[in-house]
């Protein structure tokens, strides 16, 4: 079946630090993958994704790039903020047919930036 | 213009009660989903239903069961609630075809609390 492993938290970096949040994954095919951000109290949003090989993901100065070879799926951030603190989540999608399209995430990783 | 809203955002309630969680989406989406969150932050998909119709049922417990009375809304009812039912529950939605069909936008979260 579809897993995703993600680095445990929690992750206490200082600002400015240079962040990586590691993530593999396992599953058949070729799914998609992405990265959510759940800042205290809210839902899920999504940060970016990559929906195919080699691609990168890119936002708010987030990266990620889907490696099939080592199935990975690192996050990497070049200088955190204070206000990146919050939990990410690594998730894979596959299409099981027709309108079925299921995400299946990791636990979860909670990245808190001191000033 | 909140884009995918759930009520209560908090909810507490006895073992043995029956309740319910309302879920609303104003995106135009045809793909709505539920989820739980345990308190180690574990996401994990319970349902989702597409143009009113089950598409995935994650053996929940049959005491779960949710309602989509049109397209923009996705109801969850609980009967005779159990301490383990606690927890964050999530709503999301997602668009139909189009390059963000694989991405989805959750909802603020309903705190729900068995004593």
């Amino acid at each position: 079946g579809n897993s995703v492993t993600q680095m445990e938290g929690p992750v206490t970096l200082s600002e400015e630090a240079f962040l990586t949040i590691n993530c593999t994954y396992t599953a058949t095919g070729y799914p998609s993958l992405f990265w959510y951000v759940q800042y205290p109290g809210e839902g899920l949003q999504l940060l970016l994704k990559a929906t195919k090989a080699d691609d990168k993901g890119s936002n708010k100065g987030f990266e990620a790039t889907y490696r099939k070879e080592t199935t990975s799926f690192h996050l990497e951030k070049g200088s955190v903020q204070v206000s990146d603190s919050a939990v990410y989540f690594c998730a894979l999608g596959r299409n099981s047919g027709g309108s079925n399209y299921k995400l299946t995430f990791g636990k979860g990783t909670l990245l808190t930036v001191n000033p | 213009d909140t884009a995918v809203s759930q009520t209560p955002k908090y909810l507490v309630t006895q073992m043995g009660n029956d309740k319910s969680i309302k879920c609303e989406q104003n995106l135009g989406h045809d793909t709505m989903y539920w989820y739980k969150q345990d308190s180690k932050k574990f996401l994990k998909i319970m349902f989702s239903y597409n143009n009113k119709e089950l598409i995935i049922n994650e053996t929940v417990p049959n005491r779960f069961s949710p309602k989509s009375p049109d397209k923009a809304h996705l109801n969850l009812h609980i009967n005779s609630l159990e301490l383990g039912d606690s927890a964050v529950y999530f709503c999301a939605s997602s668009p139909p075809q189009g390059p963000r069909f694989n991405e989805q936008f959750f909802g603020p979260g309903t705190r729900l609390t068995v004593l």
